[in-house]
């Protein structure tokens, strides 16, 4: 089975700290994605790697980061975190970049700005 | 036109009976469909992919697909309490190299 790990579940920062979410996947898959999910929204994808140090924008990558130093590594940062960050963000991981491979999702970081 | 769109119901169902969950796409070029089940509070979970037209089972779970019509439909049959939860729709655009997921539709099972 695919394990995509997430470092947190719940996450409480403040207006302007810089935030860091990690995500670790252990099945050598190629890429790698960061979405966030909002209510009536669905899920938009925010920035998604397809190799090491490599990473393409997504729909809303304004006000993030990404680093991929690592195959199984992939970590999102908020510069300077706002209200409008509070979100609930998820991690997937697939193996190829190929039409046929499907995303294999992480347990979600519930992220809380104040 | 959003690029994928989905009934956010909520659908309601008896227990036992056939859920139905439909899914519409505005990319032509489109090549691969998959379900994802999403309970409350955790992450999408993939039951189902479907690439080329017609029915595709897996247990309870039929995914069909009308390219030319631009739909991607899930039938849920006999319907049991544990299947209520959200359902997104993906679809994967070749050329964007990207998955779109609609909103997702509510499925409430009931006893």
């Amino acid at each position: 089975d695919v394990k995509v790990t997430q470092s947190s579940r719940y996450l409480v920062k403040r207006t302007g700290e810089k935030v860091f979410l990690e995500c670790v996947q252990d099945m050598d898959h190629e890429n790698m994605f960061w979405y966030r999910q909002d209510p009536g929204l669905g899920l938009r994808l925010i920035y998604f790697s397809y190799d090491v140090k490599m990473k393409e924008k997504g729909d809303i990558p304004e006000g993030y980061s990404v680093s991929r130093e690592k195959k199984e590594r992939f970590s999102l940062i908020l510069e300077s975190a706002s209200t409008n960050q509070t979100s609930m963000y998820l991690c997937a991981s697939s193996l190829r970049v190929e039409y046929i491979q499907p995303q294999h999702f992480g347990d979600g970081t519930r992220l809380s700005i104040l | 036109q959003k690029e994928v769109e989905q009934n956010s119901g909520p659908l309601s169902v008896p227990e036992g009976a056939i859920a139905s969950l439909n899914c519409t796409y505005s990319d032509r070029v489109s090549q691969s469909f998959f379900w994802y089940r999403q309970y409350s509070g955790k992450s999408p979970e993939l039951i189902m992919s479907i690439y080329s037209n017609g029915d595709k089972e897996d247990g309870r779970f039929t995914a069909q697909l009308n390219k030319a019509s631009q739909y991607v439909s899930l039938l849920i049959r006999d319907s049991q309490p544990s299947d209520s939860a959200t359902y997104l729709c993906a679809v994967f655009t070749g050329g964007g190299n990207k998955l779109t997921f609609g909103t997702g539709t509510q499925l409430k099972v009931e006893l």
